[in-house]
């Protein structure tokens, strides 16, 4: 069956531009999580969703934000970009919360 | 403050031998613990977890161990094949509703030796 995909794997942005990214988790599976890695900070939580009600959130400013569609499929948005968003940012796709999580390959987000 | 330790940031084990990863946390609320291996570019794999009612759980060459008492928990790999050079992530969760998903640590960097 097809894994986690996310869409799409490299983005280059501007400082205060913002940006969407996409997740569609494996399916069947109903709960999507997302974690942004960095080389400093490693990897951290930043929200989780399960039947389009967001469940959980991570430490992350208000420029971080997301939404699941009915079919399960979630977004990601940040506003307002800063240098220091630049990160590997993963999708994570759960059967149903507090199950072991798939990871997608990631996107590879860059701010100049 | 890390409440998962990964504190090994690298381990170098030659081909054949047994590799043990180890992991260390702090916050006694965390009642499941993952693995996951990692290359370059690409996203977290998931290798084994283990529920803390269990202290261990076997998959293939992968054995997990818990110590609840130490807060302690290793991976073992045996035997270590090449195809295991990865980065290795320990993962804690706190299911009764901890609103902070997984928390991972900074990663063991596996090095098998041929």
């Amino acid at each position: 069956k097809a894994g986690v995909t996310q869409t799409p794997r490299y983005l280059i942005k501007t400082r205060g531009q913002q940006v969407t990214l996409s997740c569609s988790p494996i399916s069947g599976h109903r709960s999507v999580s997302w974690y942004q890695q960095t080389p400093g900070q490693g990897l951290q939580f930043l929200f989780e969703y399960f039947s389009e009600t967001q469940r959980n959130k991570g430490n992350f400013p208000g420029r971080f934000s997301g939404r699941q569609f009915s079919n399960s499929r979630s977004e990601m948005n940040v506003s307002t970009l800063e240098l220091g968003d630049s990160a590997l940012y993963l999708c994570a796709s759960l059967l149903q919360p507090n199950t072991e999580a798939f990871f997608g390959q990631g996107t590879r987000l860059t701010v100049v | 403050d890390q409440q998962v330790k990964q504190n090994s940031p690298s381990l170098s084990v030659q081909e054949g031998r047994i590799s043990i990863l180890n992991c260390d946390y702090t916050n006694s609320m965390f009642d499941y613990f993952l693995w996951y291996k990692k290359y370059p570019a690409e996203g977290p794999t998931f290798l084994i977890s283990i529920s803390s009612i269990k202290d261990k759980n076997e998959d293939g060459r992968f054995t997990v161990f818990l110590n609840k008492s130490a807060k302690h928990l290793s991976l073992h790999i045996v035997p270590s094949q090449p195809g295991d050079s990865a980065v290795y992530f320990c993962a804690a969760r706190d299911s009764g509703g901890g609103a902070d998903g997984l928390t991972f640590g900074k990663g063991t960097h596996l090095i098998i030796q041929p």
